[in-house]
């Protein structure tokens, strides 16, 4: 079966860290990979799409990774910071073309500690 | 731009009840999309449309029924609402196809009594 799986529901790590989220898929072959933040109560916010002939892309302090052999993107935050407390969210086109949708993981929420 | 805009931000029906979840976005995107999102359930695709009198049924239709009369507006229509609606429900706009990066708007809160 078709899944998408964000390995941690929730992940605390102290302010200037590096945070790290998984997202692991089976049965796609997604043309790229997006990654979201939402903040409580609002909508989710685009933050990095990745390709799937781009092993990574960086935006900032944001730098995402695309592994289509093992079926994984990692999205890192370097030096964290307590604003970017809020939920993660990858998502992948279904490899549908035209007709494609875009599915989405649980999410992971990410607290990050003064 | 006020992006994409949905009303109400929150709503409490009775069951059999119907109503209708307005969304409008104002950067002449083609493509729009209906989600709803439950705790542990991530976000699912509910209806979508790639342009004006042109819709389709995402993963979870049932209960649902979409128009888009214009390339603004994309409203959802709950028939006779059900606890099981009872949900968080976003609007979302693209631009170059419905896989495109997704423009959200605020979400509406829905409870079915």
């Amino acid at each position: 079966s078709q899944k998408i799986e964000q390995n941690s529901e929730a992940l605390n790590i102290q302010e200037g860290k590096t945070a790290t989220l998984t997202c692991n898929y089976t049965n796609y072959s997604p043309a790229y990979l997006q990654w979201y933040r939402q903040d409580p109560g609002r909508g989710p916010v685009f933050l990095l799409l990745i390709r799937e002939n781009e092993k990574e892309k960086r935006k900032e302090r944001l730098k995402v990774t695309f592994d289509t052999t093992l079926k994984q993107s990692l999205f890192h935050i370097t030096a964290s910071q307590p604003a970017d407390s809020a939920t993660y969210l990858c998502a992948l086109d279904n490899g549908g073309g035209s007709q494609g949708n875009l599915i989405f993981g649980k999410g992971t929420k990410l607290s990050v500690k003064p | 731009n006020a992006g994409v805009t949905q009303t109400p931000k929150f709503q409490v029906l009775k069951t059999g009840q119907s109503m209708t979840l307005q969304c409008a976005q104002d950067m002449n995107h083609e493509y729009m999309s209906w989600y709803r999102q439950d705790p542990g359930m991530g976000l699912r695709l509910i209806h979508y449309s790639v342009g004006a009198g042109i819709t389709d049924q995402g993963e979870v239709p049932n209960g649902y029924n979409v128009s888009r009369s214009t390339t603004e507006d994309f409203p959802l229509r709950l028939l006779s609402a059900a606890p099981s609606q009872t949900s968080v429900y976003f609007c979302a706009s693209s631009h170059f196809r419905v896989t495109d990066t997704q423009y959200f708007g605020p979400g509406t809160r829905l409870t079915v009594l």
